[in-house]
C-alpha cells in the first residue's frame, strides 16, 4: 500500500527563522511529488517535482526530491507570519491522475 | 476567470438523511475528485472521475456515491449520513495531462 509520511506534524518558529519540512514515502511507481499550502481554506498548489531530482524554487520557498532517500524537503527561508499554514505533500501515481496525500505539517510562525 | 465552486459551504444534517454536496468547475477539466479532510488524516480520496460517465472509488468510498453527467459537475451523495461522516469535504479538478489539482473552497458537513 502506498504511504506518505510528513514530519514534523507540527512546528512553531519565530519570524525570520528557516524551516525544513520533510515528506517521506513508500510509493511504488510514482510520477511526481507535489507540495500544497493550506491556510484557512482550500489547499493551493506550490510545486511539482519529478523524479529527475531538479530543485524547484519560488521566492523564499524551495524543494527537492531525493529518490535515493525516498524523501522530499520543503525549505522556507526568512519565514514570515504569512507562511503559517498546513503544508501538504502528495504523490501522483504513474498511470493514474490521482494524488496520495501525507497528513500534513502545521507550521506556525510567531512574530 | 475559471474557478471551482462548492455548495453549500456549511451544512448540518441528521443521522440517516441523504445529503448531496455540489461541485462545479469552469476549467473544462476532465478529472474531478472528492476528498475529505479530518484531523490527523490529511486529505483522503473518496471518489474520482476521469470524464463524463466515468466514476471510480477512492480509499474511503463506503457510504458515498458520485455521478458524472457532464464535464462541469461532480455531485457527492451521502446515502444515509452517519456521525463518522462529519468532516470538511473538498472537491478538486485537474487537466488530463497534468498532475496538479485545483481545489474548491470546501464544505463543512456536520452530522448530528
Amino acid at each position: 500500500e502506498d504511504k506518505v509520511v510528513q514530519s514534523p506534524l507540527s512546528l512553531v518558529v519565530h519570524e525570520g527563522d528557516t524551516v525544513t519540512l520533510n515528506c517521506s514515502y513508500e510509493v511504488t511507481n510514482f510520477r511526481s511529488l507535489l507540495w500544497y499550502k493550506q491556510e484557512k481554506k482550500a489547499p493551493t498548489f506550490l510545486f511539482m517535482l519529478t523524479s529527475s531530482g531538479i530543485e524547484k524554487k519560488s521566492g523564499r520557498l524551495s524543494s527537492i526530491l531525493d529518490k535515493k532517500e525516498l524523501s522530499s524537503i520543503l525549505n522556507i527561508t526568512a519565514t514570515q507570519t504569512g507562511d503559517s499554514a498546513i503544508y501538504l505533500c502528495a504523490f501522483l501515481l504513474q498511470g493514474a491522475q490521482k494524488l496520495v496525500f501525507g497528513q500534513g505539517t502545521r507550521l506556525t510562525i510567531n512574530p | 476567470d475559471a474557478e471551482i465552486t462548492q455548495s453549500p459551504r456549511h451544512k448540518i444534517t441528521e443521522t440517516g438523511r441523504q445529503v448531496t454536496l455540489a461541485c462545479h468547475q469552469t476549467w473544462n477539466h476532465n478529472n474531478m475528485f472528492w476528498y475529505r479532510q479530518d484531523l490527523g488524516h490529511g486529505l483522503r480520496l473518496i471518489h474520482y472521475s476521469y470524464g463524463v460517465q466515468d466514476t471510480n472509488k477512492g480509499e474511503v468510498s463506503d457510504g458515498y456515491s458520485v455521478s458524472r453527467s457532464n464535464t462541469e459537475d461532480l455531485p457527492l451523495t451521502l446515502e444515509s449520513a452517519a456521525s463518522s461522516q462529519t468532516s470538511v469535504y473538498f472537491c478538486a479538478s485537474s487537466e488530463s495531462t497534468k498532475g496538479e489539482q485545483y481545489f474548491g473552497p470546501g464544505t463543512r458537513l456536520t452530522v448530528t
